[in-house]
């Protein structure tokens, strides 16, 4: 199984300012995806990621919002930007790959906006 | 478009019990279907999945789930709870094993709790 990191793991920030959030995976892997869990809900998916393409949102989510990065096939980052307290949520990356069903997941970022 | 539906946000079970939960779900194309677990401020582990073939899959600590689908269920069981059991148990659909047909859609999870 792949071993994904995140970068925070969690962070407290201002409205109005942005964050940006970084998932490192120790293998190369074809797509990456980023979600979203609000307090004490399921996980939601803002967008995929495929390496030199641009991201695919889902809807209700933009990329001025939620702008993403797939620089190589190992690394990709999300940016919160404009934050307010509505954005309090934990993001995660996940990553798929081959033939092989399922995506393995990151441990999170957990963001509060004050 | 798909969606899965898990009834029900806790539940409850002496240790040593039947765990049962339920997952039951909606796909316009052959599903893919997956148990996650997520522990207290971690992120989400894969449990079990149902890509094709054997409708009764074994996953890791002694879970399995059985596809049905003429009841469009995919229900998680564990014959025997152990404390270490208690966490947050999401199903998951997706209409493939890989590209953007992998995308995971996720029930709301439910929170199983295991009493001494």
């Amino acid at each position: 199984s792949a071993v994904i990191s995140q970068k925070p793991s969690r962070d407290i920030c201002q409205r109005g300012t942005s964050l940006t959030i970084q998932c490192q995976v120790d293998s190369q892997v074809t797509m990456m995806f980023w979600y979203r869990q609000q307090p004490g809900q399921s996980l939601t998916l803002i967008a995929t990621a495929n390496q030199g393409s641009e991201a695919t949102y889902e809807s209700g989510f933009v990329i001025d919002k939620f702008p993403i990065s797939r620089p190589n096939l190992t690394f990709s980052t999300l940016t919160v930007s404009n934050m307010s307290p509505e954005d309090s949520s934990i993001y995660l990356c996940s990553e798929s790959t081959g033939g092989r069903p399922g995506q393995f997941f990151g441990p999170g970022t957990r963001l509060t906006v004050l | 478009a798909q969606s899965v539906t898990q009834l029900g946000s806790h539940v409850s079970v002496s240790e040593g019990a039947l765990v049962l939960l339920r997952c039951n779900y909606s796909s316009s194309v052959p599903p893919y279907l997956f148990w996650y677990v997520q522990y207290p401020n971690q992120g989400l582990q894969l449990l079990l999945k149902y890509t094709t073939g054997a409708t009764l899959v074994k996953g890791i600590n002694g879970f399995e789930a059985e596809f049905k689908k003429s009841e469009t269920s995919f229900h998680l069981t564990k014959p025997s709870a152990h404390m270490s059991d208690a966490a947050e148990y999401f199903c998951a659909v997706s209409a493939g094993p890989t590209g953007a047909n992998s995308k995971l859609t996720f029930g709301k999870g439910i929170t199983l709790s295991v009493r001494p």
